[in-house]
């Protein structure tokens, strides 16, 4: 089955500093990858949608500067995460979607940032 | 209101009895539906998808959408503690790009 691939699983840095979240399909081509923040024992909210190539998708309230996406490639997507504060930190999931499958939708393990 | 109401749980039940796991929506746009299973700290996995209205089987698993009463439901047989987990449901637009969760259920399955 398709293998969604993000690392690191868990990052610590300090306030003020960057990180960066890498979400890789493995094993099939994402035309669509999605990236999502889930808060503790709450649903996974949608941050933003990327296909490769060109610029994300924001959702409303997200900021476009704080949260900088690429999608260099058809198998890669990367979060950044810039000047991090401490209300930053929370589970921040990746997912992929090769072709236009309404269900083919394959997640990663989640990033759990922690911001000090 | 929100697009998908889902009950948050927990659910508590004891090991071999039925789970019974249900999402209200409201937009009558939504055409497949999905049940995603995550364990603590992890991405979810897709167990179950279903197109417009009907039931879906798949070993313990049983979904079922009703478009006319705007509700669909997971049933899990033979519940077992590897079950215990949160389960989200997920609804797409024929034409859509992004799946709309609902908030997720948690579920202990208790030895």
């Amino acid at each position: 089955g398709a293998v969604v691939s993000q690392h690191p699983s868990r990052v610590i840095c300090k306030s003020g500093t960057s990180v960066k979240i890498e979400c890789r399909s493995l094993d099939f081509q994402a035309t669509t990858m999605f990236w999502y923040r889930q808060f503790p024992k709450k649903s996974l909210m949608l941050m933003a949608t990327s296909n490769e190539g060109s610029k994300a998708t924001y959702e409303q309230g997200v900021e476009k500067d704080k949260f900088l996406i690429n999608h260099a490639s058809l198998t890669l997507s990367t979060l950044t995460v810039t000047s991090a504060h401490p209300e930053d930190s929370s589970f921040y999931i990746c997912s992929a979607r090769e072709g236009q499958s309404p269900y083919g939708y394959t997640f990663g393990s989640g990033t759990r940032l922690t911001v000090v | 209101q929100k697009e998908v109401e889902q009950d948050p749980g927990p659910l508590s039940v004891p090991e071999g009895a039925i789970v019974s796991l249900n999402c209200t929506y409201s937009n009558s746009a939504f055409q497949y539906f999905m049940w995603y299973r995550q364990y603590s700290r992890k991405g979810p996995e897709l167990l179950m998808y279903t197109y417009s209205s009907g039931n879906k089987e798949d070993g313990r698993f049983t979904a079922q959408v009703d478009k006319s009463s705007k509700y669909i439901s997971l049933f899990i047989r033979d519940s077992q503690p590897s079950d215990s987990a949160t389960y989200l449901c997920a609804m797409n637009k024929a034409a859509g790009n992004k799946l709309t969760f609902g908030g997720g259920t948690r579920v202990l399955v208790k030895p």
